[in-house]
């Protein structure tokens, strides 16, 4: 159980585009969505936090406008990256935690590898 | 106050020997502290999670220890194997609206 995907597993774009990834909860309905981000060797970032059928809640540092959050149900978030640039490669991870007994745990996605050329 | 402090940065362990990584909080507000594997290029997997109201937790060969009064936690690997070779991360949450705050990871090189 607790299954949690995404979609694509890597993409490679162009400079100036945007990039749709997918997060859905296979097994459970997900609440709150988590969306981090990790560069080579180093922890994860938490990017923001979005909850069902309401507005995303941004980090510090994070721009809203570049990293847009719909959490349209309560197995699907999508992350989209608009106006790409190499600077925006990374790797995505979107987490998704359960409503019920154990609020805080968090199950991760297998994340998204995004190179932007 | 609302970093994880974690240790050692990487490690090195022979087959069948105890890994041991630690970590260090600052908030008393946290009451959750989970722990994740991860290997390269996947995203992270829940391993062990533990709650105040007990002192060590044991799944299999991992065990978390948590001091609350030195506001420290440990995950311990009995019985390393070289498959346990992987990144782990240490966490804390339950203050923040569901929010994870997490350490820095450690590197475990298991030796066969």
């Amino acid at each position: 159980g607790a299954v949690v995907s995404q979609h694509p597993s890597w993409v490679i774009c162009k400079s100036g585009t945007s990039v749709k990834i997918e997060c859905r909860s296979l097994d459970f309905q997900a609440t709150t969505m988590f969306w981090y981000r990790q560069f080579p060797k180093q922890s994860l970032m938490l990017m923001a936090t979005s909850n069902e059928g309401s507005k995303a809640t941004y980090e510090q540092g994070v721009e809203k406008d570049k990293f847009l959050i719909n959490h349209a149900s309560l197995t699907l978030s999508t992350l989209t990256v608009t106006s790409a640039h190499p600077e925006d490669s990374s790797f995505y991870i979107c987490s998704a935690s359960a409503s019920g007994s154990l609020p805080d745990t968090q199950y991760f996605g297998p994340g998204t590898r995004l190179t932007v050329l | 106050q609302q970093q994880v402090k974690q240790s050692p940065q990487s490690l090195i362990v022979q087959k069948g020997g105890i890994s041991i990584i630690n970590c260090a909080y600052e908030n008393t507000a946290f009451d959750y502290f989970p722990w994740y594997q991860q290997f390269p290029g996947k995203g992270p997997a829940l391993l062990i999670a533990i709650r105040p109201d007990v002192s060590e937790k044991k799944e299999g060969r991992f065990t978390i220890s948590f001091n609350k009064s030195a506001k420290q936690f440990s995950l311990h690997i009995m019985d390393s194997q070289p498959g346990d070779s992987a990144t782990y991360f240490c966490a804390a949450g339950g203050n923040r609206g569901n929010k994870l705050v997490f350490g820095a990871g450690t590197i475990l090189r298991v030796k066969s």
